[in-house]
């Protein structure tokens, strides 16, 4: 069945630091991909998606591309701040009613 | 834009109790669905519903229920709490259009069963 396998946390980095956080999936469908990001006490929301292969979604910082030939969508960003210390969850939707989510990565930047 | 409304934020039950968590969305969204993150853990699914008077299960529906006779209403029962049902619960809708799959979430409803 479909899936969703992102890195495991927590990541721990200093400010302005490079961040990835690699996500990969099967699906045996055309899926679209996204990124949500959960900040502390708070509900998921959208951070950015890719419908289709080759796609690059961007966001606040954040860029992921939407890779075919090795099923993944990692998350990157040139320089994080304290402000994005947050939990970030890769997920797929092939249509219909089911999303399917990854674990869900733990990122704490340090000041 | 409201978006997606859940209540209460934050509950207290005590074993045996039984309560309901309200969401409704003004996005006028087919797609609604409830789901339960643990502390330091992923979401897991509990109901879903693809219209109104459409419900189905999902991964973890033991010890709740759902209704859906409104688009926009979709409030998940909890019958007999056990401490088990300590979690947040996530009301969620998904978009159609020019976003499909994009899924719009609650703030949360923080349960604590003791």
């Amino acid at each position: 069945g479909d899936s969703v396998t992102q890195m495991e946390g927590p990541v721990t980095l200093s400010e302005e630091a490079f961040l990835t956080i690699n996500c990969t999936y099967t699906a045996t469908g055309y899926p679209s991909l996204f990124w949500y990001v959960q900040y502390p006490g708070e509900g998921l929301q959208l951070l950015l998606k890719a419908t289709k292969a080759d796609d690059k979604g961007s966001n606040k910082g954040f860029e992921a591309t939407y890779r075919k030939e090795t099923t993944s969508f990692h998350l990157e960003k040139g320089s994080v701040q304290v402000s994005d210390s947050a939990v970030y969850f890769c997920a797929l939707y092939t249509g219909g009613f089911k999303t399917i989510f990854g674990a869900g990565t733990r990122l704490f930047v340090k000041a | 834009n409201a978006g997606v409304t859940q209540t209460p934020k934050f509950r207290i039950l005590k074993i045996g109790q039984s309560m309901t968590l309200q969401c409704t969305q003004d996005m006028n969204h087919n797609y609604m669905y409830w789901y339960r993150q643990d502390p330091g853990m992923g979401l897991k699914l509990i109901y879903y519903s693809v219209g109104a008077g459409i419900t189905d299960k999902g991964e973890v529906p033991n010890g709740y229920n759902v209704s859906r006779s409104t688009t926009e209403d979709f409030p998940l029962r909890l019958e007999l709490a056990a401490p088990s049902q300590t979690s947040v619960y996530f009301c969620a809708s998904i978009g159609g259009g020019g976003s499909p799959g994009e899924l719009f979430f609650g703030e949360g409803s923080r349960l604590t069963v003791l």
